[in-house]
């Protein structure tokens, strides 16, 4: 039961280099979601996608791009990365919007930009 | 704007005690959701239990139960009989409409002593 799998698990880049998170979910949900987790505070929200080919901002998207080419795979890029993206990243997918279906979340990537 | 306030950043209980966590929320829509999860020191993120706003009955999962006070906006979370291993930060979400987007709180941290 993989459930929803990050990659990778830690990185440490430079200023100005750039990455991708990979998130990868095999309970063919619908939604998938990317947030972010720093000291003191609680998960905010940078993208999130209702379905195959669709994405949108969220709370927090300045700096990060995002695409769900296919259902399973929800990709966050991160073009020029900066010292203030050093964060927890948590991907999570749900097979609805609505009603009692939680957010099933991966294990988290930690980044950090020097 | 929707929001999630959990205004206890630390809380310590007596193991086999009884602990409440608290949670209040402002939203404008009749038609939400909250949610609890726990974070342990290894990071992930578990789901615990939901409370839909249209519940007659407060929601309860084991050990756990959710407190639901819809007039004044709270959402509090009992652990019942607690146990070393409930030590772990809790986080209190409520699902916006639309998209399924979780908003989050700062997180309370349980500590629990043998």
């Amino acid at each position: 039961n993989a459930g929803v799998t990050q990659t990778p698990k830690f990185r440490v880049l430079k200023t100005g280099q750039s990455m991708t998170l990979l998130c990868a979910q095999d309970m063919n949900h619908e939604y998938m979601y990317w947030y972010r987790q720093d000291p003191g505070m609680g998960l905010r929200l940078i993208h999130y996608s209702v379905g195959e080919g669709t994405t949108a901002k969220g709370e927090v998207p300045d700096g990060y791009n995002v695409s769900r080419l296919k259902k399973q795979n929800f990709l966050l890029g991160l073009e020029s990365a900066a010292p203030s993206q050093t964060s927890v990243y948590f991907c999570a997918s749900s097979q609805i919007g609505t009603g009692d279906q939680p957010q099933h979340f991966g294990d988290g990537t930690r980044l950090s930009i020097l | 704007a929707q929001k999630i306030t959990q205004t206890q950043p630390g809380m310590f209980v007596q193991e086999k005690e009884a602990v409440t966590l608290d949670c209040t929320y402002d939203t404008s829509d009749p038609s939400y959701g909250l949610f609890w999860y726990k974070q342990p020191s290894s990071g992930e993120m578990i789901f615990l239990i939901y409370q839909g706003s249209y519940d007659q009955q407060n929601a309860t999962e084991g050990r756990y139960s959710l407190n639901f006070q819809k007039a004044r906006k709270s959402a509090n979370l009992v652990i019942s009989a607690s146990q070393l291993g409930d030590s772990a930060m809790y986080f209190c979400a409520m699902r916006e409409p639309g998209g399924g987007k979780l908003i989050f709180g700062q997180g309370t941290e349980l500590s629990v002593k043998p």
